[in-house]
């Protein structure tokens, strides 16, 4: 059973870079899309942007010009950075498996991080 | 961006009813649409995939249909563990957007 757990701080200062993990277990890393969604508290989900095993992205254009998404296979993980944050950017952050490009079947569960100095 | 509407934004219902909910492109994805349940606290999960395709698991008392830019997610009988928040999400280009969601409530 694939297990995806999403790891780094919980509190970022404002202006600085957002990073977190998202760490695949049971199964393989290859093959596969890895995403990033985000949910402020009460609001609904936004997709961030989404990798693939050979590093190529898709990423929000609303975020674009702050995400860097990377994927190391030998560590089965994948990450996000956002840079610059505001408190507009705290929410959960989820990553997730696409079993086929936009379609996630499985997801960590969750994050909470807080933008606040 | 292709904008996902659903309706209603919540509804109340009680256990053993027919519940319908409704999610509208902006413009045709073909059957590039999702349905996720989402329970509070948690991380969603995909129940509906293709528009009509039931995932791996999920009970048979929920199904989705529609095509083009209309889309529907309907659950044939409601159980306890039911209510929850649904979101319908196109993946037929990116950015990969939701609807706003819809919340099931006792």
């Amino acid at each position: 059973q694939v297990q995806l757990q999403e790891s780094g701080p919980g509190l970022v200062k404002p202006s600085e870079t957002l990073s977190l993990t998202c760490t695949v277990s049971g199964g393989s890393i290859s093959g596969y899309y890895w995403s990033w969604i985000r949910q402020p508290a009460g609001k609904g989900l936004e997709w961030i942007g989404r990798i693939f095993m050979s590093g190529s992205s898709d990423y929000n254009p609303a975020l674009k010009s702050r995400v860097t998404l990377s994927v190391d296979t030998s560590k089965k993980h994948f990450s996000l950075k956002l840079n610059s944050v505001t408190a507009a950017d705290t929410a959960v952050y989820y990553c997730a498996r696409d079993v086929t490009a936009g379609t996630a079947d499985h997801w960590g569960q969750g994050t909470l991080v807080t933008v606040s100095s | 961006d292709i904008q996902m509407t659903q309706s209603p934004s919540s509804l109340s219902a009680s256990v053993g009813d027919r519940v319908t909910i409704t999610c509208r492109a902006s413009q045709s994805i073909s059957s590039y649409l999702n349905w996720y349940q989402q329970k509070a606290g948690k991380a969603p999960q995909l129940l509906i995939y293709s528009a009509s395709n039931l995932q791996s698991g999920v009970p048979s008392r929920f199904s989705g249909s529609g095509s083009g830019t209309d889309f529907t997610l309907t659950i044939s009988s409601l159980q306890p563990e039911d209510f929850a928040t649904y979101y319908c999400q196109q993946s037929d280009s990116t950015p990969v957007t939701f609807g706003q969601g819809t919340k099931v409530e006792i």
